[in-house]
């Protein structure tokens, strides 16, 4: 398996204008993850889906950021519309939970570094 | 809820001398851990894990962690370090919330290796 596929690897975008950032999961695995890194902040949990399901987005940040798995081997983030302050690496992570909901490890993709100027 | 504290998020160490990054866990029930490795503009690797059984856990590149469940800890060790190792490291606990699971990751401690 080629691993966590993201893409692109890297974006540059003017303020205001819409960013889709894409992701393809490991095959087989149930969980998907989206990660934002900053220096400021480190790496915060944004949303994760299981099954296809968004489980929990309590880290979106705001109504600006969405994310959508319409099949288990792909998922997108989308910010619309961007602003300075969303530029941070942005890694998507999958994994496969058993039941009784334990995880194994989550397999990171390489990231997307987001600037938006 | 669970939690994940890192102490100290940089630690220096001379190459050949012991590295020690640690971490502290809240949970309620016995959870999954995991030290990650990230180096520059990379993704984050795994390094170990610990689920059950031996509380002495051996992973990638030398480094081991051994979970204290009566110290609520996970500390991450190696013998000697190598300029190679210089990089960022994570610590993380599995989120036993029903049947999904969600991985917390630590602030992060930031390793530098001096020769």
């Amino acid at each position: 398996d080629a691993g966590v596929i993201q893409s692109p690897r890297h974006e540059v975008t003017e303020m205001g204008q819409e960013v889709t950032l894409r992701c393809k999961p490991i095959s087989g695995h149930n969980s998907l993850f989206w990660y934002r890194q900053t220096m400021m902040r480190g790496l915060e949990l944004l949303i994760y889906f299981n099954n296809n399901v968004p489980i929990d987005d309590s880290g979106m940040p705001e109504d600006r950021f969405s994310a959508k798995m319409p099949n288990a081997s792909f998922s997108t983030l989308k910010i619309q519309p961007s602003e300075p302050r969303d530029s941070a690496v942005y890694f998507c992570a999958s994994s496969l939970a058993h039941v009784g909901g334990l995880n194994t490890e989550a397999f990171f993709g390489q990231g997307t570094r987001l600037t938006v100027v | 809820a669970q939690s994940v504290t890192q102490l100290g998020s940089h630690v220096s160490v001379s190459e050949g001398a012991l590295v020690l990054l640690r971490c502290n866990y809240s949970s309620s029930v016995p959870p999954y851990l995991f030290w990650y490795v990230q180096y520059p503009n990379q993704g984050l690797q795994l390094l170990l894990k610990y689920t059950t059984g031996a509380t002495l856990v051996k992973g990638i590149n030398g480094f081991e962690a051994e979970f204290k469940k009566s110290e609520t800890s996970f500390h991450l060790t190696k013998p000697s370090a190598h300029m190679s190792d210089a990089a960022e490291y994570f610590c993380a606990v599995s989120d036993f919330s029903g049947n999904t699971g969600k991985l917390i990751f630590g602030q992060g401690t930031t390793l530098q290796v001096k020769p």
